[in-house]
């Protein structure tokens, strides 16, 4: 099976712009997981979302949303982005929300 | 108390040697548990999970599982230069969302 893919890879954007970050779940899994991860904070657990509906959400101010789509493909939009924003998101997909896999991240730059 | 706890180390060890990394978690409820492996600059990678009072082995590593204590370990027997990583532990309760403590970083030394 295809792993779990992250797009785009890369990503530099300004103090106040918002972004979209796409994943895509292993074929047949449910349940996708974004975490942030910053040197400083480890990682960090966004939102869960299990057919389409938010199932856990971490402790994130409401710039940061998600969504899920009926095919699991899942997006994470973060609005007025501050330059403590720049970190790597990581997506993870899951059968079940319970063992977990990673895409490679999207690094995200805020200057 | 944090939730789930590791040493941040690193922890050196000689190559060949046995590797052996802790984790203690707060939640008596948890009920399934993971090791992950993150290479710098790389995503998180799973490597290991237990649900079981015990030891589970999965080639050159062991899970060890002690609920009662609240403690869960990864060895790695013959530890590699390549086995040079930080492994997050990872703790998950029924739909719960999955909680991952800070990783110990493993240096393993020619």
């Amino acid at each position: 099976k295809a792993g779990v893919t992250q797009t785009p890879r890369y990503l530099i954007k300004t103090r106040g712009q918002q972004v979209t970050l796409s994943c895509s779940p292993i074929s047949g899994h449910r349940s996708v997981s974004w975490y942030q991860q910053t040197p400083g904070q480890g990682l960090q657990f966004l939102f869960e979302y299990f057919s389409e509906t938010q199932r856990n959400k971490g402790n994130f101010p409401g710039r940061f949303s998600g969504r899920q789509f009926s095919n699991s493909r899942s997006e994470m939009n973060v609005s007025t982005l501050e330059l403590g924003d720049s970190a790597l998101y990581l997506c993870a997909s899951s059968p079940t929300g319970d063992e977990q896999y990673f895409g490679p991240g999207t690094r995200l730059t805020v200057t | 108390q944090k939730e789930v706890e590791q040493n941040s180390g690193p922890l050196s060890v000689p190559e060949g040697a046995i590797a052996s990394l802790n984790c203690t978690y707060s939640d008596r409820g948890s009920q399934s548990f993971f090791w992950y492996r993150q290479y710098s600059g790389k995503s998180p990678e799973l490597i290991m999970f237990i649900y079981s009072n015990g030891d589970k082995e999965d080639g050159r590593f062991t899970a060890q599982l002690n609920k009662a204590s609240q403690y869960v370990s990864l060895l790695i027997r013959d530890s590699q230069p390549s086995d040079s990583a930080t492994y997050l532990c990872a703790v998950h309760r029924d739909t719960d969302k999955l909680i991952f403590g800070t990783g110990t970083r493993l240096q393993v030394f020619p």
